[in-house]
C-alpha cells in the first residue's frame, strides 16, 4: 500500500528552527507538496519538490530525496504565526495526491 | 469573492435530515475535489470532478450524493449520516485534472457533526 509518515506533533521555540520530516512509500513519484493548514482553515500551499535537493523560499525551506522516499520542511526564525500542522503529500504515478496525517507544530514564547 | 469558498462553515445534523454542502471556485479552474478530514488522519479523497464529469469515487458510502453543475460548483448532498461520518470536509480545485506541479487550492472547509 501507500503510505506516508511524518511526526503526529513537534513543540519549538520562537525565533529557533525546526525540522519537520516527511518519509513516503508510493507506486510511483510526480512531486511532493508541503501545506500548512492553521487550525479552522484551509490548507495553503507551501512548497513542492519534484527534483532532489534544497527549494529555498523565504524562512520556509524544503528538501527532496527521492532515492531514499524522505522530505523535510525547514522553518526558520519561527513565528507564533507559525503554529499550525504541516502536511506532506505526494503524488504518485496516477497522478493522484496521497496526504500524510500532518504534523502539528506549537510555538512556544 | 476569491479563491474558494464552502457553505455553510458549521453544520450539525441528525441521522434522518437531509442537508448539502457547498463550494465555490473563483479561480477558473477545470478540477474540483471534495476531501474528508478526520482528527490525526490523512486527508481522505471522496470525489473528483473534471470539466463537470466525474472522474473519480473512491468507495465512498451512498449516503454521500456529490454534484457539479458547472466548473465553478460543487455540491455534497448528505442522507442518513452516521456519527462516525462528523468530521471537516474540504473543497479544493486546481486548474486540470493530474500533471506533476497542479497545485490545489482548498476553501476553508465545513465542520459537519452529526447527532
Amino acid at each position: 500500500g501507500q503510505n506516508i509518515d511524518q511526526p503526529t506533533e513537534m513543540t519549538a521555540t520562537e525565533g529557533a528552527i525546526v525540522q519537520i520530516n516527511c518519509t513516503y512509500q508510493t507506486s510511483g513519484f510526480n512531486g511532493l507538496f508541503w501545506y500548512q493548514q492553521h487550525a479552522g482553515e484551509a490548507p495553503t500551499f507551501l512548497s513542492y519538490n519534484v527534483l532532489d535537493g534544497l527549494e529555498e523560499k523565504g524562512r520556509f525551506s524544503s528538501f527532496l530525496s527521492r532515492s531514499k522516499g524522505y522530505s523535510y520542511l525547514l522553518l526558520k526564525e519561527l513565528q507564533m504565526k507559525d503554529s499550525a500542522s504541516y502536511l506532506c503529500a505526494v503524488k504518485d504515478s496516477n497522478y493522484q495526491l496521497i496526504w500524510g496525517a500532518g504534523t502539528k507544530l506549537i510555538i512556544k514564547p | 469573492e476569491t479563491g474558494v469558498t464552502q457553505t455553510p462553515r458549521h453544520l450539525v445534523m441528525g441521522m434522518t435530515n437531509k442537508k448539502s454542502l457547498k463550494c465555490e471556485q473563483h479561480l477558473g479552474h477545470n478540477a474540483m475535489y471534495w476531501y474528508k478530514q478526520s482528527a490525526k488522519k490523512p486527508l481522505e479523497l471522496m470525489f473528483v470532478y473534471s470539466l463537470e464529469e466525474r472522474v473519480e469515487n473512491n468507495s465512498v458510502p451512498s449516503r454521500f450524493s456529490p454534484e457539479c453543475p458547472n466548473s465553478s460548483h460543487l455540491f455534497l448532498h448528505l442522507h442518513t449520516l452516521q456519527p462516525e461520518d462528523s468530521a471537516l470536509y474540504l473543497c479544493a480545485s486546481s486548474q486540470e485534472l493530474g500533471g506533476s506541479y497542479n497545485e490545489q487550492f482548498f476553501g476553508p472547509g465545513t465542520r459537519l457533526t452529526v447527532l
